[in-house]
């Protein structure tokens, strides 16, 4: 079944480790995305990626990283974890080549930094 | 350049009808509509176009006023399950960036 995946869900970890974030889908998408939410706020999309080794940054500057190797991963790194990078991290993906794609949400990672 | 929502939010009664409007400041090529229930990731539920091409739900309905960068979205004879907070999402003429509005928490009471 095509679905997307994020691993881990929750994560509690102290200030100034480092951290990935585990992204993948199994729908053979070209275009992904991670989107920072806090909870009941809006989502702001921190990184996206038009395919392989292709990454950008999106419109809410992070101090995390992404890289884009397989088509089907695409995982978010923080070198140095700080308590303000407490929130949820989504992942999602969709066709490029389709007009009226959608964006497909993966369920999610919790984080806090303590 | 974040597009705006209204209301910010919705209570209803089972069987009655709401509109949830979406409104940018930026030309638009397309606009989404998200659904996200509390604890769980967005669901995707339309797509309308500039041009008039759209895809999504059979039982919700949007429109799309290109001219004055709004949308909207109706939710007729509400169910219990339609309940969550909705988010529209703007791709401008210039750009393929997917912007996310403020939200519209919908609740629906039996």
């Amino acid at each position: 079944e095509a679905d997307i995946y994020q691993t881990p869900r929750y994560l509690v970890i102290g200030t100034g480790k480092k951290i990935t974030l585990e992204c993948s889908q199994t729908m053979g998408h070209d275009k992904m995305y991670w989107y920072q939410q806090d909870p009941g706020m809006e989502l702001h999309l921190i990184h996206y990626s038009y395919g392989v080794n292709s990454t950008e940054k999106g419109d809410l500057s992070s101090e995390s990283t992404v890289s884009r190797i397989r088509t089907e991963h695409f995982p978010l790194t923080l070198e140095s974890a700080r308590p303000s990078h407490t929130s949820q991290y989504l992942c999602a993906s969709s066709d490029l080549r389709d007009v009226l794609s959608g964006q497909y949400f993966g369920p999610g990672t919790r984080l806090t930094v303590t | 350049q974040q597009p705006v929502q209204s209301p910010q939010a919705v209570i209803l009664r089972e069987g009655e009808d709401a509109v949830i409007n979406c409104s940018s400041s930026k030309a638009l090529y397309s606009v989404h509509w998200y659904r996200q229930k509390h604890g769980e990731a967005p669901v995707f539920l339309m797509i309308l176009l500039k041009g008039g091409e759209q895809k999504g739900h059979e039982k919700i309905s949007a429109s799309f006023n290109e001219k004055k960068q709004q949308s909207s979205l109706y939710l007729t004879a509400s169910q219990l399950s339609y309940s969550g907070t909705y988010f529209c999402g703007t791709v401008g003429s210039f750009t393929d960036k997917l912007i996310f509005g403020t939200g519209t928490r919908l609740q629906v009471f039996p």
